[in-house]
């Protein structure tokens, strides 16, 4: 079992759609969840991070942590062209704050 | 400010030779990441620094590879001798404290023929 499991995709949104991006991982003394963006060719960039359960907004981004169900999520809202890129899952393990397991990705397009 | 720089941006040996690749991590970041990043694998830690000294090496592939970072400033990573599997790109993160988010460099397209 893969300690973090992203659908690969592609999710296909039209513009200006809601695009739910999944997450779930296997060990339960995780604390710190974070998204990264990464278009083809580039490198991983910081999109939202969350510590607690609940949600968290930072302007057409919301991440969505429920640790009961070990699931974190990422909607993005009025998804643009420019949204389209392959977006990381990641997540601490438990006793190791800095290690980081990431997930394969779930690429995302988002068509006109 | 700047942010995580790395060397080369591009890498194409044979195999067989020494590669090098050199990370500067953000000023005031205390923790060092190398990644790999493959199409089959994915992004996998390789090894991490805290305040210069190694914590955690066991993503390192074998003894080809190897990391150092003699300052705060500098960080290495090595592969002797170079294998086409070891063909990747290699990122190098950084962060001030171990639950904060890491931020990554441009990363090392390195091409082993």
């Amino acid at each position: 079992q893969k300690e973090v499991e992203q659908n690969s995709g592609p999710l296909s949104v039209p513009e200006g759609a809601i695009a739910s991006l999944n997450c779930t991982y296997s060990d339960r003394g995780s604390q710190s969840f974070f998204w990264y963006r990464q278009y083809s060719g580039k490198s991983p960039e910081l999109i939202m991070f969350i510590y607690s359960n609940g949600d968290k907004e930072d302007g057409r981004f919301t991440a969505q942590l429920n640790k009961a169900s070990q699931y974190v999520s990422l909607l993005i809202r009025d998804s643009q062209p420019s949204d389209s890129a392959t977006y990381l899952c990641a997540v601490n393990g438990a006793g190791t704050a800095s290690k980081l397991t990431f997930g394969t990705g779930t690429r995302l397009q988002v068509t006109l | 400010d700047a942010g995580v720089i790395q060397s080369p941006r591009h890498e194409v040996t044979e195999m067989g030779q020494e590669v090098t690749l050199r990370c500067k991590p953000i000023s005031g970041h205390d923790y060092l990441f190398w990644y790999r990043q493959t199409m089959m694998r994915g992004l996998e830690l390789l090894i991490y620094f805290n305040n210069n000294v190694p914590i955690d090496d066991s993503g390192m592939p074998e003894d080809r590879f190897s990391a150092k970072m003699p300052n705060a400033s500098f960080s290495t990573l090595k592969i002797q001798p170079s294998e086409p599997r070891d063909s990747a790109v290699y990122f190098c993160a950084s962060t001030s404290q171990g639950n904060q988010p890491q931020h990554f460099g441009d990363g090392t397209r390195l091409s082993i023929l």
